[in-house]
């Protein structure tokens, strides 16, 4: 069955670092792949899509690469602020299908 | 603009007791729905998802059901409701489009407690 993992430990970085998060998956082989941040006792906020064919996409601060070799996307947030802190999400998926989330990775960004 | 909302924002139940969750979707028309669930500490579980009125694909086989009374209407239900029911639910929406995009905009949540 479709697998996905994201660090479940959380990830501790000082302010103005990059931070780097990986999802990984297995048993299938998405054509997209999306990034959503998730605050506390809301719901999640969509940031980023990536396609199969797009090696690496760019949003302000944000960056999502997608090795669809290595069945993988790695989330950067460059010069990272308090205001980061947050779980964030990954969900690959093909056209139509139903968007499956891995369990998502917490980052605290200290000043 | 499209709005999401999603009530009651909290509520505490003790077992047994029946549930409704209500989603409601305004600015547009005929979308997909869908119904999550995030334990504490957990991922987002998919629930249930629909593509039109009373069209429900059920992905987790549990004492929970979801209807579609109206096309932008979702409501989520329990008969009998268990401790393990206890977690954050969340509804979410995305645009009836043949799209790669397929961006879901998720509700506030509802935070239900089950004692």
């Amino acid at each position: 069955s479709q697998k996905i993992e994201q660090n479940s430990e959380a990830l501790n970085i000082q302010e103005g670092k990059t931070a780097t998060l990986t999802c990984n998956y297995t048993n299938y082989s998405p054509a997209y792949l999306q990034w959503y941040r998730q605050d506390p006792g809301r719901g999640p906020v969509f940031l980023l899509l990536i396609r199969e064919n797009e090696k690496e996409k760019r949003k302000e601060r944000l960056k999502v690469t997608f090795d669809t070799t290595l069945k993988q996307s790695l989330f950067h947030i460059t010069a990272s602020q308090p205001a980061d802190s947050a779980t964030y999400l990954c969900a690959p998926y093909n056209q139509g299908g139903k968007l499956i989330f891995g369990q998502g990775t917490e980052l605290s960004v200290k000043p | 603009s499209q709005t999401i909302h999603q009530w009651p924002a909290t509520l505490v139940q003790p077992v047994g007791s029946p549930l409704s969750l209500e989603c409601t979707v305004e600015g547009t028309s005929n979308p997909n729905l869908y119904w999550y669930r995030q334990a504490a500490g957990r991922g987002l579980q998919l629930l249930f998802y629909s593509v039109g009125i009373g069209q429900i694909s059920s992905e987790v086989p549990q004492n929970l059901s979801a209807s579609r009374p109206q096309d932008r209407q979702f409501i989520l239900s329990s008969k009998k409701l268990l401790l393990s029911d206890s977690g954050f639910y969340l509804c979410a929406w995305r645009p009836q489009q043949v799209s790669g995009a397929n961006v879901l905009t998720f509700g506030a949540g509802s935070r239900l407690t089950v004692l």
